[in-house]
């Protein structure tokens, strides 16, 4: 079954540093998502990523899937408190599994 | 456009009472997805429903159930409540696999 692993597993950063989060999949990637979650809320939608060598922004985030589709980062540039929170990746290995495959997510806080 | 919508919100059952989790998705979303997180085991996949048709279940004892109806809402069950079930339950809403899916807030469930 498809792994997916996180690091760093949390990340304390000061207000207008950047910072880079990662995903690794044991399987190649078929889809991969990035979500961001407040402590017991529901998961906020970031980017969701399919091909080889794809990079999406959103203002302030920027999201890569590596050229062999088993690694993708999350990079946050000049963070600022409002980024705070626990992002998750998130896997589909495509085929007839109809499931997402999640990461267990980096807990970021935002010093200002 | 209106976002998945979850209900309840929050759920307090004793164990061994059952209990019936609501999801509607976004419209024109057919695709209905069932997640569990707890803070041990993270996010964990329970069933995916697609135009009323489970397609794809997971490592869930047979006491967790769902369905959905031809309006693409969906509903969980979980009868025979344990202590364990105690979690957060999200669902997703998407049009089909391998396309953005969206999260609702969730239902808190807690069994005492």
């Amino acid at each position: 079954s498809q792994e997916l692993e996180q690091s760093p597993q949390s990340l304390i950063v000061q207000e207008g540093k950047n910072l880079t989060i990662n995903c690794t999949s044991s399987k190649t990637l078929y889809g991969l998502y990035w979500y961001k979650q407040k402590y017991g809320e529901g998961l906020i939608f970031l980017m969701m990523l399919q091909k080889g060598g794809e990079e999406k922004s959103h203002e302030k985030i920027t999201a890569k899937l590596d050229e062999k589709k088993q690694q993708s980062s999350l990079h946050i540039t000049a963070s600022q408190p409002s980024h705070a929170g626990i992002y998750l990746c998130g896997a589909d290995s495509g085929g007839s599994n109809y499931k997402l495959t999640f990461g267990k997510g980096t807990l970021l806080t935002v010093n200002p | 456009k209106a976002g998945v919508t979850q209900t309840p919100r929050y759920l307090i059952k004793t164990r061994g009472q059952q209990v019936t989790l609501s999801c509607s998705p976004i419209s024109g979303h057919r695709s209905v997805s069932w997640y569990q997180q707890t803070p041990g085991q993270g996010l964990q996949f329970l069933f995916e429903y697609f135009s009323e048709t489970q397609r794809n279940k997971g490592n869930f004892p047979g006491r967790f159930s769902g369905r959905q109806f031809s309006n693409s809402r969906s509903e969980m069950n979980v009868s025979t409540l344990e202590l364990g079930d105690s979690a957060l339950y999200l669902c997703a809403s998407s049009t089909d696999m391998n396309t953005e899916a969206f999260f609702g807030q969730g239902t808190r469930l807690t069994v005492v």
